[in-house]
């Protein structure tokens, strides 16, 4: 089956970037999505098909996805940002959803 | 505005079987895929259930045999069934909107406020 790697756990300090990873095997050739999770609340896409944003979402998180990382970017982080972050993508050679292992952002 | 209500967790025994139901509005429920993730207490997303709009259905091995998804447009619900429970089944269980093709690219844009489910004696 379809493996998803992430990092635990990034620290960045308040406006400065975070880079969180997803690896996965030729994870470039597949679409990945992003998610963000705060305590005691459901996920939030705040990025999909590798690079868009829904409405809603700030310009500070973007995404980019290449051979077998994809990566969200969250530029000038603030501390609201402190969350988890999953990525996510459908394995259709064996119709299963996929997801990472999640990596807990700290803001410093 | 897109509105999804689970309903239907709480604490059943091993080996017991518990339906949850997922109340949609603010949108065409006929029109969309939806799925079910689980998330246990302080641990990662996982996928647990799929139904397309012709009702066709997906399962990951580990509920596969245990667990029917299923849909009723006209009262724009949806039901997962969960029988033979065990505890590893424990788990805050969401339901979501699926947008995209779930042959290639399928993700979630809506998901609900998730219902408790504990399985324990």
């Amino acid at each position: 089956s379809y493996v998803l790697t992430q990092p635990p756990s990034v620290s960045v300090a308040p406006g400065q970037t975070a880079r969180i990873t997803c690896g996965g095997n030729n994870i470039g050739s597949k679409s990945v999505h992003w998610y963000q999770q705060k305590p005691g609340q459901a996920p939030v896409l705040v990025v999909y098909d590798d690079s868009d944003r829904p409405s809603g979402i700030p310009e500070r998180f973007s995404g980019s996805n290449s051979g077998n990382t994809a990566t969200l970017t969250i530029s000038r982080v603030e501390a609201g940002d402190e969350a988890d972050y999953y990525c996510q993508v459908w394995d259709s050679s064996s119709d299963r959803g996929v997801f990472g292992g999640g990596t807990k952002l700290t803001v410093l | 505005e897109v509105q999804l209500v689970e309903s239907g967790g709480g604490l059943v025994q091993p080996g017991g079987s518990l339906r949850l139901s997922c109340a949609a509005s603010g949108f065409t429920f006929s029109s969309y895929d939806m799925h079910w993730v689980r998330q246990a207490t302080g641990k990662g997303l996982e996928w647990v259930s799929a139904i397309g709009t012709a009702g066709d259905t997906y399962y990951p091995g580990s509920v596969k045999g245990r667990f029917t998804i299923s849909r009723e447009n006209a009262k724009n619900s949806l039901y997962l069934q969960m029988n033979s429970l065990r505890a590893g089944d424990t788990a805050v269980y969401y339901c979501a909107r699926v947008r995209g093709y779930c042959g290639g690219d399928c993700y979630y844009d809506y998901w609900g406020q998730g219902t408790l489910v504990t399985v324990s004696s």
